[in-house]
């Protein structure tokens, strides 16, 4: 089945740039996704990328994708303290169903 | 207003014990799903459910059982045979396709 992989921890001060990675191992995965999570809660869609593009640009948020090497990176610019949260990446597969990465929590430091 | 409201948002099982989980979606969608979050990693898919009176088993559904006798609704039982029940649930709907899925807020369920 496919695997999505983030790393687990990200601290970036306030009014940086921050950019989480993740990797997908389907390449059929049709759409990528970016969740976040504030503590206690459910998920929201942050942002999504369709496999045929490149990047997507959503006022703050820049998604990059390089297809060739499965990699998905989602940039915030002018990191605030209110972005502080978990992270999710998602690919969805075969069934249309959802795999979800691990979770990148991001800290910023004011 | 629209949405997927999961209750209760803490519940507390003795050990032993079945409990359901409620989810609820006004929201018309198809396809629902329910994920457990343990600390520090990811959503893992329990089970899922693409019609009405229809379900399939996720990645981790042993121990765990649903049923889907109502479009907006999806329950999850914990039951006995869960051995580490002590997580976070949460519930989603969405339409069936690469589209976005809508999350409840979740259930924090403590075995004590």
């Amino acid at each position: 089945g496919e695997d999505v992989e983030q790393s687990l921890f990200l601290s970036v001060r306030e009014g940086d740039s921050s950019v989480i990675n993740c990797t997908y191992t389907d390449s059929s995965s049709t759409y990528l996704y970016w969740y976040k999570q504030e503590p206690g809660a459910g998920l929201q869609l942050l942002t999504y990328i369709f496999s045929n593009m490149d990047m997507k640009q959503d006022q703050r948020l820049t998604v990059l994708l390089n297809k060739k090497d499965k990699h998905l990176s989602l940039r915030i610019a002018d990191t605030q303290t209110g972005d502080s949260a978990i992270y999710f990446c998602a690919a969805d597969n075969a069934g249309n169903m959802l795999t979800f990465g691990g979770g990148t929590r991001l800290m910023v430091k004011p | 207003d629209g949405g997927i409201t999961q209750s209760p948002k803490y519940l507390f099982r003795k050990e032993g014990q079945n409990v359901t989980l409620s989810c609820e979606q006004n929201l018309n969608h198809d396809a629902m799903y329910w994920y457990r979050q343990d600390p520090g990693q990811g959503l893992r898919l329990i089970y899922y459910s693409q019609i009405v009176n229809d379900f399939q088993k996720g990645d981790i559904a042993e121990g765990y059982s649903v049923s889907r006798e109502k479009k907006e609704s999806f329950p999850l039982t914990v039951t006995s045979a869960q051995k580490n029940p002590t997580a976070f649930y949460l519930c989603a709907s969405s339409i069936p396709g690469p589209t976005e899925a809508f999350f409840g807020q979740g259930t924090r369920l403590t075995v004590v």
